[in-house]
């Protein structure tokens, strides 16, 4: 079945480190990709997307391009606040479901 | 707009209780879904509705149940908690851009304990 497959944590940077959150995924046909951050105490907000093949979603410095051929849609900030801080979920929705990898958690240090 | 509410924020239960979650929205989306978040395992789909009266089952639909008598409402039902179900649930709605589900809304989600 389809599954998403995120870099464990937790990530600990200083304050204008660079940021790369590795994610991979399993799915048939032609899924679309998400990374989702989650706040202490929260729900989940969408960050960015992408729909198809080759696209780069970006939204607050980050970013994160769809890589079919390596099945990867990886996340990339350049310059990392301490705001930054929070749990960041891939995910996918392939045909009327979604589905969330594990998680990661960022520490942002001053 | 209030976007997706859950009530309660917080619940405890003993083994064998039932209880539903409530989940509503007002932004007309016609997809909407359950999540439980487990420490180290994500988000894992419960049940899911496309539309009113339509229902389907997600990854770990086991000991609940739902309904879809509206565009608005969505309630979860555990029939008879178990401690395995000790989890913190999420509710999220969802609309079609191009003939696909799109981004996600989520409500704030209801911490559960089962004693």
């Amino acid at each position: 079945g389809d599954s998403v497959t995120q870099m464990e944590g937790p990530v600990t940077l200083s304050e204008e480190a660079c940021l790369t959150i590795n994610c991979t995924y399993t799915a048939t046909g032609y899924p679309s990709l998400f990374w989702y951050v989650q706040y202490p105490g929260e729900g989940l907000q969408l960050l960015l997307k992408a729909t198809k093949a080759d696209d780069k979603g970006s939204n607050k410095g980050f970013e994160a391009t769809y890589r079919k051929e390596t099945t990867s849609f990886h996340l990339e900030k350049g310059s990392v606040q301490v705001s930054d801080s929070a749990v960041y979920f891939c995910a996918l929705y392939n045909f009327n479901k979604f589905y969330f990898g594990s998680g990661t958690k960022l520490n942002v240090k001053p | 707009n209030a976007g997706v509410t859950q009530t309660p924020k917080f619940q405890v239960l003993k083994t064998g209780q039932s209880m539903t979650l409530q989940c509503a929205q007002d932004m007309n989306h016609e997809y909407m879904s359950w999540y439980r978040q487990d420490p180290g395992m994500g988000l894992r789909l419960i049940h899911y509705s496309v539309g009113a009266g339509i229902t389907d089952q997600g990854e770990v639909p086991n000991g609940y149940n739902v309904s879809r008598s509206t565009t608005e409402d969505f309630p979860l039902r555990l029939l008879s908690a178990a401690p395995s179900q000790t989890s913190v649930y999420f509710c999220a709605s969802s609309y079609k851009v191009g003939g696909s589900y799109n981004e996600q809304f989520f409500g704030p989600g209801t911490r559960l304990t089962v004693l």
